[in-house]
């Protein structure tokens, strides 16, 4: 069965800090893993993905997560956070094989203070 | 490009009540999405379409929930009757690749349902 877990309801970070979202995973084989941002009032928008290769993937607006095999973890960051980057953040992961059904984390949401 | 396209944006009804929500995917996306969002809680899938057939319908609540995609493009989401936890944001999406293998999904703005 596939899970994914984002430990934290809330993340605060200052403007100008790095910042850090976390999500933590469970599927079987090799796993696709995505991160979505949602604005108020809007549907999901997506932000970067894991496929295969490099560990660290680079997305929109500055952000990058890194993908840790052994950890079951891909987590979400930025170097310099901004205000226009609080939302709430989605982990997501589909197996490989099969059906590719999506599974969304329950997500996180960032607040980032001026 | 045009995205995804949903609607109403919202809808208030009676509990036992039916309603109905529609979809138009990105052109040339095969794959479509129903998913249903609760508030605090991450997007549940419902449905997915491949062309107009169906991928998975494991977790759609089949004695009040129905969906169809004919022609394998716009799809629409019955619910009834609704009941009080029917209450949530009901997302569309919808994907390029074939079953939506590696492909990132793109979504709609969602309709908002209340159940009264």
């Amino acid at each position: 069965a596939q899970s994914v877990a984002q430990p934290e309801d809330q993340v605060n970070v200052a403007e100008g800090n790095p910042l850090t979202v976390k999500c933590t995973y469970s599927v079987s084989g090799n796993p696709y893993l995505f991160w979505y941002v949602q604005y108020p009032n809007r549907g999901l928008q997506f932000l970067l993905k894991y496929i295969t290769g490099d560990n660290l993937v680079k997305g929109s607006y500055g952000f990058e997560a890194e993908f840790n095999k052994s950890q079951t973890s891909f987590h979400l960051k930025k170097p310099s956070a901004l205000v226009s980057d609080s939302a709430l953040y989605f982990c997501a992961v589909r197996r490989n094989t099969g059906g590719f059904k999506t599974i969304f984390g329950a997500g996180t949401r960032l607040f980032v203070k001026a | 490009e045009a995205g995804v396209a949903q609607s109403p944006r919202y809808k208030i009804i009676e509990k036992r009540q039916s309603v109905a929500f529609w979809c138009n995917p990105i052109s040339g996306h095969a794959t479509l999405y129903w998913y249903q969002q609760i508030l605090g809680q991450g997007p549940k899938l419902l449905i997915q379409f491949q062309n107009n057939g169906v991928v998975d319908d494991s977790q759609l609540p089949k004695d009040r929930f129905s969906a169809e995609r004919l022609k394998g493009v716009d799809s629409t989401l019955k619910i009834q009757p609704a009941k009080l936890e029917d209450s949530a944001v009901y997302l569309c999406a919808s994907s390029a690749n074939p079953q939506g293998r590696s492909g990132e999904l793109f979504f709609g703005e969602g309709s908002r349902l209340t159940v009264l």
